[in-house]
């Protein structure tokens, strides 16, 4: 066990609406980051969250967006979902000291599966 | 940018053998961390094992070591007197910049 919980564990939604998934991170730890797994991949840097600030994204559209409230969970929304957007959803926590470069370890939440049908 | 690759989409072992996962990246950057991650049914990724890369030690965790070659840029990982509670996806994972840049993974599967 991590510590870090994410919620749902599976979702269904149609093409064109909206989702929030939800992330608690580790006690004691102040960044998280979401990843994105689709089917038979590995998982793809989707961006990353400190001191409720976006400190990096990947190569993903704006309609994916997120959040970091005080307590350092997070949320990641997607609009306009499209039928690619079908995937595991990864939250990960760690501990990052005035922005540096994250040398911790990351510890990963069992993730929420999101089916766009 | 970063890229790692894992050649073997598939391996299988005997219960109690050893077998060997490899993993490859590229990076022009001298100092950065590697990974392997491990992926059960139940999708939750669980560190195996960390290797830092100014360090020429291999990292080694019970059962689990590494072979890091910096020069050819290369960590594969070994698993020692494999178990049934092996069996999983194992992906090697190269961080940089706050992000990990994970390969495609190898499906381990254990024989008994």
């Amino acid at each position: 066990e991590t510590g870090v919980t994410q919620s749902p564990t599976h979702l269904i939604k149609t093409r064109g609406q909206q989702v929030t998934l939800r992330c608690s991170s580790q006690s004691g730890h102040n960044t998280v980051s979401w990843y994105q797994q689709a089917l038979g991949q590995g998982p793809q840097f989707i961006f990353q969250y400190y001191r409720e600030e976006e400190n990096g994204r990947g190569n993903f559209p704006p309609r994916f967006s997120g959040l970091q409230f005080p307590n350092y969970s997070s949320e990641l929304n997607v609009n306009a979902l499209e039928l690619d957007d079908s995937a595991l959803y990864l939250c990960a926590s760690s501990l990052m000291f005035g922005g540096a470069r994250a040398k911790n370890i990351q510890y990963f939440g069992a993730g929420t599966r999101l089916s766009v049908l | 940018a970063q890229t790692v690759t894992q050649s073997q989409p598939e391996m299988s072992v005997q219960e109690a053998e050893t077998v060997t996962l490899s993993c490859t990246y590229d990076t022009s950057e001298s100092d950065y961390y590697l990974f392997w991650y491990k992926q059960p049914p139940s999708r939750q990724m669980i560190l195996v094992i960390r290797q830092e890369a100014y360090k020429q030690q291999n990292a080694t965790e019970n059962r689990f070591s590494v072979n890091f070659q910096k020069a050819a840029k290369s960590f594969s990982l070994k698993i020692s007197d494999s178990q049934l509670g092996d069996a999983a996806m194992y992906f090697c994972a190269y961080e940089g910049a706050q992000k990990l840049v994970f390969g495609q993974g190898t499906r381990l599967t254990i024989n008994p």
